[in-house]
């Protein structure tokens, strides 16, 4: 059980493209959903939470127009990365949990992001 | 403030070999949570363990145990009989409790490669 996926697992588009990247929870519902930025050999930074239904809430620092994030469902989030540059290639990995409060995430396979 | 620390920021054993991974936190909640993840080098982060702040046996799973002192603020991950298949990056997280969300406090992780 706990399962959640993502798609795409690898991504390569050119500068000032969109890129769409599909988080969902396969064998629950989530409430909650975050999403996570890896750069190489460096730990998780969260991005933003979103709650099924209502706006994201995003961390300090981090552009909600650069990155908007969706949870239309209990079973799916997704976060588009706008006009896309090079800096924003990265490992972005999402996670999922039943509720709020201190419920387990369960973290999804990541999406390798290339932008060229 | 909230901190996970792992000091060790990679360990080379040699398979058969038993390996603690050390991890210390910092948190002024009295109810909080604690995670190990493993993130072996697919990239998914597959969750290990969760344990609250109020439990502090150790647990046994198999190969893997765990050892939580909240006197020391710690909570040390063994494994014994270690095998290749161990190898990855390993990661302690903390959540505080009664908050909205569970937001995660990861570590810096710790590379652990073990040789056949």
């Amino acid at each position: 059980g706990a399962v959640v996926s993502q798609h795409p697992s690898r991504v390569i588009c050119k500068s000032g493209t969109s890129v769409k990247i599909e988080c969902r929870s396969l064998d629950f519902q989530a409430t909650t959903m975050f999403w996570y930025r890896q750069f190489p050999k460096q730990s998780l930074m969260l991005m933003a939470t979103s709650n099924e239904g209502s706006k994201a809430t995003y961390e300090q620092g981090v552009e909600k127009d650069k990155f908007l994030i969706n949870h239309a469902s209990l079973t799916l989030s997704t976060l588009t990365v706008t006009s896309a540059h090079p800096e924003d290639s990265s490992f972005y990995i999402c996670s999922a949990s039943v509720s709020g409060g201190a419920d387990t995430q369960y973290f999804g396979p990541g999406t390798r992001l290339t932008v060229l | 403030a909230q901190k996970v620390t792992q000091a060790q920021t990679e360990i080379s054993v040699v398979e058969k070999e038993d390996v603690t991974l050390d991890c210390v936190y910092e948190t002024r909640d009295t109810t909080y949570y604690l995670f190990w993840y493993k993130q072996p080098p697919s990239g998914e982060l597959v969750f290990l363990i969760r344990r609250n702040s109020f439990d502090e046996q150790n647990e046994i799973s198999g190969r893997y145990s765990w050892n939580f002192q909240k006197s020391t603020s710690s909570f040390n991950f063994t494994i014994t009989a270690s095998q290749v298949v161990d190898s990855a990056v390993y990661f302690c997280a903390l959540s505080e409790a009664g908050g909205a969300t569970n937001k995660l406090i990861f570590g810096t992780g710790t590379l652990l490669a073990v040789q056949p």
